[in-house]
């Protein structure tokens, strides 16, 4: 059975940082592109960053360049956010998402962690 | 980078009823074009990908149509259980920055 768990939200002072974890397991993890969706409370989905399945590919979305990174490790199979110089508008559940093998879509989705930037 | 538009922002039907739900993009997009489903407090679920594909395990009064610009998602006959939110993603296979961009989304109400 394919699982996805994320671990690592919490509660962070604006300008702090982060680190989100995804725990995969259930399939080769190695062999599939990941991405990671945030949806702030009581808003839509927002797409925030994808890394292909050897992690030489990697797209940010501009609301997130600079200060967050994605990363994987394919031995551990985990794929990570780090998050950094963290605004309130960053308040969200992250999700972590996989890729579909043979098509564009989001397959499996994690169950969630949320974030919260506040003083 | 690519734009969806996606409407109506809600919608309210009856048990029964034929729900259409719009997504347009920016420029073609061909045939990339997903649709989740989100109930509160759960995370989305891949019904429809590549416009027209049933995901597996998905009942087959959800379905999904389009093309290029254009595209459409229908429940053919309410159930209560379909009471969600739903988004259309689209995909660049050429992406410059942005490979990927949701919709609105469209929450789905009983009448």
């Amino acid at each position: 059975e394919v699982q996805l768990v994320e671990s690592g939200g919490g509660l962070v002072q604006p300008g702090g940082s982060l680190r989100l974890s995804c725990a995969a397991s259930g399939f080769t993890f190695s062999s599939y592109e990941m991405n990671w969706v945030r949806q702030a409370p009581g808003k839509g989905l927002e797409w925030v960053s994808y890394i292909s399945s050897s992690g030489s590919t990697i797209y940010y979305a501009d609301s997130v360049k600079g200060r967050f990174t994605i990363s994987r490790d394919n031995a551990k199979n985990s794929l990570y956010l780090q998050m950094n110089s963290l605004r309130a508008e960053d308040t969200a559940v992250y999700y972590c998402a996989r890729v579909g093998f043979y098509s564009s879509s989001f397959d499996y989705w994690g169950q969630g962690t949320l974030v919260t930037v506040s003083s | 980078d690519i734009q969806m538009t996606q409407s109506p922002s809600s919608l309210s039907a009856s048990v029964g009823d034929r729900v259409t739900i719009t997504c347009q993009a920016s420029q073609d997009i061909s045939n990339y074009l997903n649709w989740y489903q989100q109930k509160p407090g759960k995370a989305p679920k891949l019904l429809i990908y590549d416009a027209s594909n049933l995901e597996t395990g998905v009942p087959s009064r959800f379905s999904g149509s389009g093309s290029g610009t254009d595209f459409t998602f229908t429940i053919s006959s309410l159930q209560p259980e379909d009471i969600a939110t739903y988004y259309c993603q689209q995909y660049d296979n050429l992406p410059t920055i942005i490979p990927y961009t949701f919709g609105q989304g469209t929450k789905l109400e009983i009448k």
